[in-house]
């Protein structure tokens, strides 16, 4: 159980295109997901925190129009890169919580889509 | 943002070799959690531990939630491969349900 997909889990796009990923809970229904990046090398940083139904609070110095989360359901949850540049190509991974038999504040990671800006 | 600090940075051991690694904070944490990760891929939760104090063990992988609540580690007895990878530790405070992620400890196993 507690099982996170992604999907793409790379992607390749030109510069000033948009991009969008898929993070779904496939074994469960989440009662909060998030959003982190990860560049080479280093620790996961949390660019927001979205609940289904609500607007997604992100985080201090993360453009939240350009980073668009939309939680349309307790199981999916997406974030588009808007107009991406070279300097936003990064490791994207998604995590959920609210475990039915689990403490609700765990968080089970998605495997991350791999994004690269031309 | 904040992050929690680990070491040692990097560890080179040998297969069967027991492994110690540790995470500090300046601030107090309700609840501590070990994530592995491999390269490509998300972190997988190892252990979480709940109570300043707690001591739990999954298979070969023992970690202790520190009583001052500022720290925690994790212990790996008899190394084997499949063990090489980044190990993350991650703290969440109370009524709060963001975790702030330590800087990592990489695992490398020579043959």
């Amino acid at each position: 159980g507690a099982v996170v997909s992604q999907h793409p889990s790379w992607v390749i796009c030109k510069s000033g295109t948009s991009v969008k990923i898929e993070c779904r809970s496939l074994d469960f229904q989440a009662t909060t997901m998030f959003w982190y990046r990860q560049f080479p090398k280093q620790s996961l940083m949390l660019m927001a925190t979205s609940n289904e139904g609500s607007k997604a609070t992100y985080e201090q110095g993360v453009e939240k129009d350009k980073f668009l989360i939309n939680h349309a359901s307790l199981t999916l949850s997406t974030l588009t890169v808007t107009s991406a540049h070279p300097e936003d190509s990064s490791f994207y991974i998604c995590s959920a919580s609210g475990v039915p038999g689990h403490f609700t504040d765990t968080q089970y990671f998605g495997p991350g889509t791999r994004l690269t800006v031309l | 943002g904040q992050q929690l600090n680990q070491s040692p940075q990097s560890m080179f051991i040998q297969e069967g070799e027991d492994v110690s690694m540790n995470c500090t904070s300046s601030s107090i944490f309700n609840t501590w959690l070990w994530y592995k990760q491999d390269p490509g891929e998300g972190p997988v939760l190892l252990i979480a531990l709940y109570k300043a104090g707690e001591l739990t063990s999954n298979g070969r992988l023992t970690a202790q939630f520190g009583i001052t609540r500022k720290d925690s580690f994790l212990n790996i007895s008899a190394s084997i491969p499949s063990d090489v990878g980044i190990y993350f530790c991650a703290g969440r405070d109370f009524g709060n349900e963001k975790l702030t992620f330590g800087t990592g400890t990489r695992l490398t196993i020579i043959p």
